[in-house]
Order: structure tokens, then C-alpha cells, then sequence
């Protein structure tokens, strides 16, 4: 089993749709990391998370230590939100290692 | 700032030969690291850096060598390419060593025929 699992693998829906997108983890983690990469483009930093909600824009993430999940939400769907969102957890052990999920494929149709 | 730069964008190599993979970056960024990205994989880490002089292996080190002499500059040295790693390779970079945002240079599509 990945340290890491992203449900789902692929994802598409109508613009304005609510989307979901979730990260489970079965390490204990100092932070997560959302990431998102368009197609044939670089990655970049969505948001970064210990605890609690973060938001930017329609952009919402969320963490429950606990359970060690987290949720990525985009209010609103527009078809250039279409990309690959992943998920990366660093382990309390070590220097700072990510490690990935496989991510997620989102299509937006207009 | 330029953030963090690749280069090349694309390479074709034939197997056996050796090459260098370029990363800078212009942030004053002590942490940096070279993943590698695959069909139907995750990234994985190949080799990372947390200062000056200082590297240490990830998950999949074979076959690639690193040397950090600058802060700014982290080439990845492919020893004698083989088909297996034939990839598309990031590199980051990061402030700290933990809990800090992670900034990626844009890629380098790498073919090993």
C-alpha cells in the first residue's frame, strides 16, 4: 500500500461544478502539500498544511491530522482548473523528504 | 527572481552516454532536490541537498550523482544513461527543511534510446 493514496485518479465534470479531491496518508506527517501541473507544464505550490483550512480564491484545502486526510476543494469549476492536482506529505523522520501521491487528473468540460 | 531554472527543456540520449541536468535557483533556498516523474507513478526522489556540500540519497539514487558546491546550483549527473531513465526530472527547491513551500523548476524531458 502507497504512503500516500489520492482518490480520485481521474475526475471530470461541467464548469461550475463543486469539486473534491482527497489525500489519505498513513505516516505521521509535519505538513502537506497540495501541488498542481497543468499538461506538458511545470508543478507549482497550491498550499501548504499542518492543521486546520487554508483558502485561496476558490481554492480550499483542508487537514484532520487525526485521521490523516486531507481535501482539496475548487468552488466553482472553470475549465483552466483543468490539471493534475497532487498530494505530498512530509514524515516527522529526517530531513525534508516529500512524498507523493499519484495524483489526480481533473477535467473541467465548459 | 527567475525562481528555479532547467536545462536543458529536452535531451536525447543514446544508452551509455553520460550527461549533466542544470538546476539553479536565485532564492537563497538552502534545501533543493531532483525527482523524477513517470507514467502512472508519483514523483520520486532521486537525490536531495540541505546546504553547501551536503547530499544525501532519496528513493531511486542509482545510476545518478550530485554535488552541491554553491547554494544556488544543483546539477544532476546521469553516470551512463540506460533506458530506465528515460523520465521527465524536476528539481525544487525550498527554504528550510521543514514545513516550507516547495518551488519547482519547469522540467527536463529526458529520452534514453
Amino acid at each position: 500500500k502507497n504512503e500516500v493514496e489520492q482518490s480520485p485518479q481521474n475526475l471530470t465534470a461541467q464548469e461550475g461544478e463543486f469539486i473534491t479531491i482527497n489525500c489519505s496518508y498513513s505516516v505521521g506527517i509535519s505538513a502537506l502539500h497540495w501541488l498542481q501541473q497543468h499538461p506538458g507544464g511545470g508543478i507549482v505550490s497550491l498550499f501548504m498544511l499542518s492543521s486546520g483550512k487554508k483558502k485561496h480564491g476558490r481554492l480550499i484545502a483542508t487537514i484532520n491530522i487525526q485521521e490523516k486526510h486531507s481535501s482539496l476543494h475548487i468552488t466553482a469549476s472553470h475549465p483552466r482548473d483543468s490539471a493534475v492536482y497532487i498530494c505530498a506529505v512530509e514524515s516527522f523522520q529526517g530531513a525534508q523528504k516529500l512524498v507523493f501521491g499519484q495524483g489526480t487528473r481533473l477535467t473541467i468540460n465548459p | 527572481n527567475a525562481g528555479v531554472t532547467q536545462t536543458p527543456k529536452f535531451q536525447v540520449l543514446k544508452t551509455g552516454q553520460s550527461m549533466t541536468l542544470q538546476c539553479a535557483q536565485d532564492m537563497n533556498h538552502e534545501y533543493m532536490s531532483w525527482y523524477r516523474q513517470d507514467p502512472g507513478m508519483g514523483l520520486r526522489l532521486i537525490h536531495y541537498s540541505v546546504g553547501a556540500g551536503i547530499t544525501d540519497q532519496g528513493e531511486v539514487p542509482n545510476g545518478y550523482n550530485v554535488s552541491r558546491s554553491t547554494t544556488e546550483d544543483f546539477p544532476l549527473r546521469l553516470l551512463s544513461a540506460a533506458p530506465s531513465q528515460t523520465s521527465v526530472y524536476f528539481c525544487a527547491s525550498s527554504y528550510g527543511g521543514r514545513a516550507y513551500e516547495q518551488y519547482f523548476g519547469p522540467g527536463t524531458r529526458l529520452t534514453v534510446t
